[in-house]
């Protein structure tokens, strides 16, 4: 069955640390992929994306990703955190065929970050 | 702007009382669909449309209805909310087109979200 996992349910970092968000899918072929904030109060703001090609994503307020089909992940990275981050993030993840379209959520992992 | 909007934000209301949750995109994407996000559990789909006439079940679907008249509009609709669908819940969009279609785009937007409680 296809599915999103993120693996770390709450993650807290220092200001100015780098930080790597784990997600891991598990898609028949080539999946397209999501990374989603989701600030206190607020809903779901896309961060990147991946659908083909480069597997090296940028993403907005200085996020990236990088999709590893041998380690079926995307994990989400940023190399200096600022306090603004703190946040859900969410993975998600669809496949092409009948029900393009529909994504799976991972059930997201809360950043917490420290001064 | 391009944007999805729900109404209401914030609803309060007791078991039994049918309530309706309005959903519009203004972008004409094709496909719509409904979450609802619990602590702990993350976003759980309820229901999603393909295109107008189009829908189907989600992960969640017991206890909700939705309809999809027209394009721009998905209403989700509780006939007997019960204490268990208290919840926050998102609608979204992308516009997703079919097997057929030259362009496929499949991130979602989401709505602000409406904050339900059924006491």
């Amino acid at each position: 069955a296809q599915s999103v996992t993120q693996p770390d349910i709450h993650i807290t970092v220092s200001e100015g640390a780098s930080l790597e968000l784990r997600c891991n899918y598990s898609y028949g072929a080539t999946p397209y992929l999501f990374w989603y904030v989701q600030s206190p109060g607020q809903g779901l703001q896309l961060l990147l994306k991946y659908f083909s090609g480069d597997t090296l994503v940028q993403g907005i307020k200085g996020f990236e990703a990088e999709f590893k089909r041998s380690q079926s992940s995307f994990n989400l990275r940023k190399p200096s955190v600022h306090w603004s981050d703190a946040a859900e993030y969410f993975c998600a993840g669809g496949g092409y065929g009948g029900s393009q379209g529909n994504l799976i959520f991972g059930k997201g992992t809360k950043l917490s970050v420290k001064p | 702007e391009a944007q999805v909007t729900q109404n209401p934000r914030y609803l309060i209301t007791v078991t039994g009382k049918k309530l309706t949750v309005t959903c519009s995109q203004n972008m004409n994407h094709e496909y719509m669909s409904w979450y609802r996000q619990d602590p702990g559990l993350g976003l759980r789909q309820i229901y999603y449309s393909m295109n107008v006439e189009v829908t189907d079940k989600g992960d969640v679907p017991e206890g909700y209805k939705v309809s999809r008249k027209e394009k721009r509009n998905f209403p989700l609709i509780l006939e007997s909310p019960s204490p268990n669908q208290t919840s926050l819940y998102f609608c979204a969009s992308s516009l997703s087109r079919g097997l057929a279609g030259s362009e496929l785009s499949f991130e979602q937007y989401f709505g602000p979200g409406t904050r339900l409680t059924v006491t």
